[in-house]
Parts: C-alpha cells; sequence; structure tokens
C-alpha cells in the first residue's frame, strides 16, 4: 500500500533561518511525487512534481529533491509569506489516477 | 479563468439532514476528485471520476454519493449527514495528459450538529 510521512509535523524558524522539510514515501513504482502549498483557510497549491531519483526543481526560495525513498523541500532564507502547510503527495503505478497524501509540515516563520 | 470552484463556501447542516457539494472547473479536465481534510490527517480521497459519466470510490466513501453528468461538473452528495461528516471537504482536478498534478478548488467548511 502506498504510503507517505511528512516530518515535522511543525516548524518554526527565525526570518532568514534556512532549513528542511522531510518526506518520505512508500510506493510501488513511482509516477511522480508532488508537493503543494495550503495557506489556512485555501484549498492546497501546486508547486513542483519529480519524477524520478536525483531530479531537483527550484522556484524562488524552495527547491525540492527525491531519492529512492524520500525528497525534501529545502527553503533558503525564509520569509514570513513562506509560513503555510507544505503537503507531499505521491502517485504510484498501482493506484491508477489517484495520489496519496501525507499529513503535512506546518511551517511558521517568525519576523 | 476561475480555475476550480466550489459552492457553498461554508454550510450547517443537522443530523440526518441532506445535502449537495458543487464543484466546477473550466479547464477541461478528465479527472476530478473529492476529499476531505481533518486536523492531522491529511487529505483523503472520498471519491473520483475519470471522465464523464465515471465515477469511482476512494479511500473513505461511506456516507458519500457522486454524480459527473457533464465533464466540467462534479457533484458531491450527503444523503443522511452525521457529525462525523464534520470536516473541510475540496475538490480537486487534473488533467490525463500531464503528471497529474492536481489543481484545488478553495473549500466547503462543513459542520453537521
Amino acid at each position: 500500500e502506498d504510503q507517505v510521512t511528512q516530518s515535522p509535523e511543525a516548524l518554526r524558524l527565525q526570518e532568514g533561518e534556512s532549513s528542511s522539510l522531510n518526506c518520505s514515501y512508500t510506493v510501488s513504482g513511482l509516477r511522480g511525487l508532488f508537493w503543494y502549498r495550503q495557506d489556512p483557510g485555501k484549498g492546497p497549491e501546486f508547486l513542483f512534481t519529480l519524477y524520478s531519483a536525483g531530479e531537483e526543481k527550484e522556484k524562488e526560495r524552495l527547491k525540492a529533491t527525491l531519492t529512492k525513498k524520500e525528497s525534501f523541500l529545502h527553503i533558503t532564507a525564509p520569509k514570513p509569506e513562506d509560513s503555510a502547510t507544505y503537503l507531499c503527495a505521491v502517485r504510484g503505478y498501482s493506484s491508477a489516477s489517484k495520489i496519496i497524501f501525507g499529513s503535512g509540515t506546518r511551517l511558521s516563520i517568525r519576523p | 479563468n476561475a480555475g476550480v470552484t466550489q459552492t457553498p463556501k461554508f454550510r450547517v447542516l443537522k443530523t440526518g439532514q441532506s445535502m449537495t457539494l458543487l464543484c466546477a472547473q473550466d479547464m477541461n479536465h478528465e479527472y476530478m476528485y473529492w476529499y476531505r481534510q481533518d486536523p492531522g490527517m491529511g487529505l483523503r480521497l472520498i471519491h473520483y471520476s475519470v471522465g464523464e459519466g465515471t465515477t469511482a470510490k476512494g479511500e473513505v466513501p461511506d456516507g458519500y454519493n457522486v454524480s459527473r453528468l457533464k465533464k466540467q461538473n462534479f457533484l458531491l452528495g450527503l444523503e443522511s449527514a452525521a457529525p462525523s461528516q464534520t470536516s473541510v471537504y475540496f475538490c480537486a482536478s487534473s488533467s490525463d495528459r500531464s503528471s497529474y498534478e492536481q489543481y484545488f478548488g478553495p473549500g466547503t467548511r462543513l459542520t453537521v450538529t
């Protein structure tokens, strides 16, 4: 059964303090790993798709990386507006058109 | 281009009442999904559709029904609401010609008393 585990559950950083969020996954053949950002009271917003180990994607202060067992979302010199919940999800060959979400990491950046 | 829209945004029901949530997308996506999101449990798939006229069960389908009569619309029905269905409901859509990244609506907050 496909599974996604995110850690930590919550992370508080000072503005400018870089860190990483972890997404560990178990899937029977990875078709895609996704990162989303969710602001309070809103729907998740798509950030990245990664397909194979070694792949990296960047957007502003965010960089997502992928290995065969986990993905990291690196946040460089974060700003208060980066505060949000970050969700990781995977799609495997056995899950057809469905994707499985982790429970998210709640990131808070203090000015 | 509105993307994915959901109506209503908020609703309060009494136990046993019924209601329908409407999801609409204007991106010509084939796939549509209904999720519920509860604290500490992440997004859980209720039902999904891979095309007009098709529906399939997700992870937590009991107590819900869906219909996809038109490609752009996906309806979620609660026939007899229960307090356990108090949640935030999200609709999403994705293309069948890409990596299946999903685009989400703003959500419906439902409270069942």
